[in-house]
């Protein structure tokens, strides 16, 4: 049990256009999700907490205007990247929060052009 | 707190011997650590945890040590295989933070036969 995916697995996108990245609870229900962000060879960085039906937590340092997230229902959020450029080309991943636990997705990795 | 290195370390170890990753975390009220293994590619997968009321704890083949006092973390893997071969983090969640994780710098695991 406690499977998260993640879709897509890789999108390639031209500078200016705009990406969503689902982020599933598979066979559980979660309140709060969590997106990273991983550049390479570096470690995870935490962007956002998302809470289910109410506003995402925002660090330090990530603009909410361009890193939007919804976490409409129990079992999905999205990431939303508006207006990729190339310094947003990254490895995107999601957890989910059950009990005082997280559950990994595999990743999301996006290239801007 | 968060890491930002450029390089990640390197452990070189032969296969069949024992390795220990070594993580030095930066918050005295953590109350809950984490290690996990990533693969290329992949999101990271739990290894173990370990709470702050204990100073070690043994799973298959892995053990985590804590020290409190140098707040250091170590992850043993017994009998080390190349399957092993992975980068390891460890993590932190501070007390209160409602399972939010901090993630260190990362190790890259190296098997060599």
């Amino acid at each position: 049990g406690a499977v998260v995916s993640q879709h897509p697995s890789w999108v390639i996108c031209k500078s200016g256009t705009s990406v969503k990245i689902e982020c599933r609870s598979l066979d559980f229900q979660a309140t709060t999700m969590f997106w990273y962000r991983q550049f390479p060879k570096q470690s995870l960085m935490l962007m956002a907490t998302s809470n289910e039906g109410s506003k995402a937590t925002y660090e330090q340092g990530v603009e909410k205007d361009k890193f939007l997230i919804n976490h409409a229902s129990l079992t999905l959020s999205t990431l939303t990247v508006t207006s990729a450029h190339p310094e947003d080309s990254s490895f995107y991943i999601c957890s989910a929060g059950r009990r005082d636990e997280q559950f990994f997705g595999p990743g999301t990795r996006l290239t801007v052009l | 707190g968060e890491s930002v290195g450029l390089h990640l370390p390197t452990l070189s170890v032969q296969e069949g011997d024992n390795s220990i990753i070594n993580c030095a975390y930066s918050n005295s009220a953590s109350d809950y650590f984490i290690w996990y293994k990533q693969e290329s590619g992949k999101g990271p997968q739990f290894i173990i945890d370990i709470r702050s009321n204990m100073d070690k704890r043994q799973g298959q083949r892995v053990t985590v040590l804590l020290n409190k006092t140098v707040k250091h973390l170590s992850l043993q893997i017994a009998a080390t295989q190349p399957g092993d071969s992975a980068v390891y983090f460890c993590a932190e969640r501070p007390t209160g933070t409602a399972s939010k994780l901090t993630f260190g710098t990362g190790t890259r695991l190296q098997v060599t036969l």
